[in-house]
């Protein structure tokens, strides 16, 4: 399996501009979770899905930040517009209900927003 | 107060030495207790997983939950320049959301 697959690896871009981050989870997985990590605050759970259906996202900041998941395949997380303090390592991670206990981590987009 | 506390380090070690790392939660409803490894430039990957209290052993890693005292710890044994990376202790309630320490970043001399 080719593990959890995130686009683009590194996106910069300027301020206001909408950045979309998109994540393809491990086939059959049916729990989704975005998550964000910064040197000041950490990982942090942003929102996550089971079987393609946001469960919570008490953790998304603001309204600024929208995630969807329209098949099992694929699941995007866009920021509109984007602002410097949104610069992060957003990670994707999957797992599976009966192994619950195991997030699978996509390797991460590198957010800069200037 | 955050709800996992974690000293992030540095820690550094010499090849061969033991590797204590810990951390203090305040929320009584986790569960669920596990220890990830994350390498530079890298994705979180899962290390080591803990239900409730006791110890557990894979290798040379052992974790340990103390629920009573709210704190838990990872021991690995002889290690290795290859275990240099930020350790992440992570734990939850019956439900799905992880709560993250801040990470301790270890390195390893050979």
């Amino acid at each position: 399996d080719a593990g959890v697959i995130q686009s683009p690896r590194h996106e910069v871009t300027e301020m206001g501009q909408e950045v979309t981050l998109r994540c393809k989870p491990i086939s059959g997985h049916d729990y989704l979770f975005w998550y964000r990590q910064t040197m000041m605050r950490g990982l942090e759970l942003l929102i996550y899905f089971n079987n393609n259906v946001p469960i919570d996202d008490s953790g998304m900041p603001e309204d600024r930040f929208s995630a969807k998941m329209p098949n099992a395949s694929f699941s995007t997380l866009k920021i509109q517009p984007s602002e410097p303090r949104d610069s992060a390592v957003y990670f994707c991670a999957s797992s599976f209900f009966a192994s619950s206990y195991e997030q699978y981590f996509g390797p991460g987009t590198r957010l800069t927003v200037t | 107060q955050k709800e996992v506390e974690q000293d992030p380090g540095p820690l550094s070690v010499p090849e061969g030495a033991i590797v204590s790392l810990n951390c203090t939660y305040s929320n009584s409803a986790f569960q669920y207790f596990m220890w990830y490894r994350q390498y530079s430039r890298k994705g979180p990957e899962l290390l080591m997983y803990t239900y409730s209290s006791g110890n557990k052993e894979d290798g040379r890693f052992t974790a340990q939950v103390d629920k009573s005292s709210k704190y838990i710890s990872l021991f690995i044994r002889d290690s290795q320049p290859s275990d240099s990376a930020t350790y992440l202790c992570a734990m939850r309630p019956n439900d799905y959301k992880l709560s993250f320490g801040a990470g301790t970043t270890v390195t390893v001399r050979a």
